[in-house]
Formats: C-alpha cells, sequence, structure tokens
C-alpha cells in the first residue's frame, strides 16, 4: 500500500489541453515536493511546499498543498510535448516516500 | 556543484555475484538516501542515513542488500549475491533541510 496515493496513474491529452493531478494521503507531512522524471534519468525536482494552502506557480504549472498538509496538486495549463514524463509526489517525515507517479503524454 | 554523483551508471551481471554501488552526495547534505525503481513497485526507499548513521533500513529487502556510508562524501550499496529479481535502477539522493536531489541512478541487470 503506498502511503501517498497519485491519480490518475495515466493520463494522455492532447498540446494545449489543461490538466490537474492529485496526490493523496491520510498522514500529515512536513513538506511535499513534485518531480519529474524523464525516460532514462532521475527524478527532478520541481517544487516544495511547505505551508499548508500553500500555492506556488512556476510558469504553466500550479502547485497546491492542501490545508491540512495532507494532500497536493498540481495543474498544467496548455500542456506542451515538453511535458510528457513521470509526475512523482514526495512527502517528508523524517525520511520521504514517494507516491507512484502520474506518468504524462502530451500528443503533438 | 556537480550534483549526486552515482557510479557505474549501467551494470550487468550474473546471477551469484556480488555488485557495488556508489553515490557521492552533495557537498554539505547531511542525509542520504538509497532508491530501487522498477515499474511494477515504482520508487522504493531501500535506507537512509543522517550524519552518515543509518537511520532506517526496514526497505532493505533482505539480507542480501546492505548499505554503508563511511564518511559524509561516500557511500555504497552492495548486493551479495545478486540474484535475477534484482535487476532494477538504483538511485541515491542527498537531502538538506526539505530539498531533496536525485542521482542519475545505476541500471543494474542480474542475468
Amino acid at each position: 500500500t503506498q502511503l501517498l496515493e497519485q491519480s490518475p496513474q495515466f493520463l494522455s491529452i492532447q498540446e494545449g489541453e489543461n490538466l490537474t493531478v492529485y496526490c493523496n494521503s491520510s498522514s500529515v507531512f512536513s513538506s511535499l515536493q513534485w518531480y519529474r522524471q524523464e525516460p532514462g534519468e532521475g527524478p527532478v525536482l520541481l517544487v516544495t511546499v511547505v505551508t499548508g494552502g500553500e500555492v506556488k506557480k512556476l510558469k504553466r504549472l500550479t502547485f497546491q498543498f492542501g490545508d491540512a498538509r495532507k494532500d497536493s496538486s498540481l495543474h498544467i495549463t496548455a500542456a506542451q510535448p515538453g511535458d510528457t514524463g513521470l509526475y512523482l509526489c514526495a512527502g517528508a517525515h523524517d525520511d520521504m516516500r514517494f507516491g507512484a507517479g502520474t506518468r504524462l503524454t502530451v500528443k503533438p | 556543484d556537480a550534483g549526486v554523483i552515482q557510479s557505474p551508471r549501467h551494470e550487468v551481471t550474473e546471477m551469484g555475484q556480488e555488485v557495488t554501488l556508489r553515490c557521492k552526495p552533495i557537498s554539505g547534505h547531511n542525509s542520504l538516501f538509497w532508491y530501487r525503481q522498477t515499474m511494477m513497485r515504482g520508487l522504493e526507499l531501500l535506507i537512509y542515513f543522517n550524519n552518515n548513521v543509518p537511520i532506517d533500513d526496514s526497505g532493505m529487502p533482505e539480507d542480501r542488500f546492505s548499505a554503508k556510508m563511511p564518511n559524509a562524501s561516500f557511500s555504497t550499496l552492495k548486493i551479495q549475491p545478486s540474484e535475477p529479481r534484482d535487476s532494477a535502477v538504483y538511485f541515491c539522493a542527498s537531502r538538506t533541510w526539505v530539498t531533496q536531489y536525485f542521482g542519475p541512478g545505476t541500471r543494474l541487470t542480474v542475468l
């Protein structure tokens, strides 16, 4: 059983569409991170959220941390083929636990 | 900074052989993590160290796996003897406070 549940598991959309992926847990985290991983590479950190209710924007990506610090969402506006990859969320206690990821494909 | 460095990047070995994976964390980071990633199980935490001390090795699959961190700039993950089911990508990551950075990974294939 995953400590962090990510949904959807797979997502295939057309270029220009918007999308939201979710990361949910029953546990409270001191912080939560989002990563993107491309084939043959290690996960690359996108953002860290620390405060409940926090919203961070990174160009077309918007990250939100739930008020209770148990869940998070990632919204991508006007998706591009370069956004294709595996999106992982990770919650931090003393260690860091990862969700199974959302595999996003953006078709031109 | 060069980031987290892992070696080798690829390793192909035969069942029963000993495998040693190496990691150099980012200088100044006081926590180091070893993960294994497969399509079936995703990214699994194997073990992590704080200030060179192993804190939680509950994710280590079995006694065939061992990890050491003799100093702040080096860690190893050893599998002896290796089995085909150990085939995976092994990642090392280092962390300071809340930010964790991954190495490029070692792709291990056990025949």
